[in-house]
């Protein structure tokens, strides 16, 4: 299994539809969440980080479950620039030698089209 | 300022071949990170450095990849004796301490034919 797995996609939507990616990952002991953005051929770009609480980014929404070791991303009122990969993200940001590495989800495609 | 900078942003070799890839991160920046993602995949850990040592190493494939960083700046990632399953996007980033966000370089394209 995994360590951390999305939604296969892809996802093809019109402007303003509201869109939601779901992760899950497998170590329970992690620490850190982030959805990171990846456009094409270009290096991934931290989007926003997730807490507990959920938090939102304008028409950005990421919620994290960590009972159920589970988060989202809701995407409101889609531009045809939010056309990317989307990638879950956790760290064990626990401290110790592993301090910082970043597990990536897979990645899911998102096209928003007119 | 300046991002994190990659060296070169592509690079085709033959099999067998021995290669090098630089990676310059922010300045100030003490803990730098390698990674390798191949087409359809998301980032792979390789490497984290702490400075000028190498604190976990535990993502590289095999013997034939390794990582230097002598000064604490600049990190060289090195492959020996390339495979065409080598071929991948090698990514680069950093972070500054006591900070989570890691910064990443555009990325070297390896090619191995």
């Amino acid at each position: 299994r995994k360590e951390v797995e999305q939604d296969p996609g892809p996802f093809n939507v019109p402007e303003g539809a509201t869109v939601a990616f779901n992760c899950t990952y497998s170590n329970s002991a992690s620490q850190s969440f982030f959805w990171y953005r990846q456009d094409c051929r270009k290096e991934p770009k931290l989007l926003m980080s997730v807490y507990s609480s959920g938090n939102e980014d304008g028409r950005f929404t990421a919620q994290l479950n960590r009972a159920s070791q589970y988060i989202s991303l809701l995407i409101r009122d889609s531009k045809l620039s939010d056309s990317a990969t989307y990638l879950c993200v956790v760290s064990l940001n626990a401290g110790g030698t592993s301090y910082g590495k970043l597990t990536f989800g897979q990645g899911t495609i998102l096209t928003v089209h007119p | 300022g300046a991002g994190v900078s990659q060296t070169p942003s592509n690079k085709v070799t033959e099999k067998g071949k021995y290669v090098e890839l630089r990676c310059d991160p922010i300045s100030g920046h003490t803990a730098l990170y390698w990674y390798r993602q191949s087409l359809g995949q998301g980032p792979e850990f390789l490497i984290y450095f702490q400075g000028t040592g190498a604190a976990d190493d535990s993502g590289l494939p095999n013997d034939r990849f390794f990582a230097v960083r002598p000064e604490g700046s600049v990190s060289t990632l090195k492959i020996q004796r390339t495979e065409r399953g080598d071929s991948a996007v090698y990514l680069c980033a950093s972070r500054l301490a006591g900070q989570e966000t890691q910064y990443f370089g555009p990325g070297t394209r390896l090619l191995v034919l």
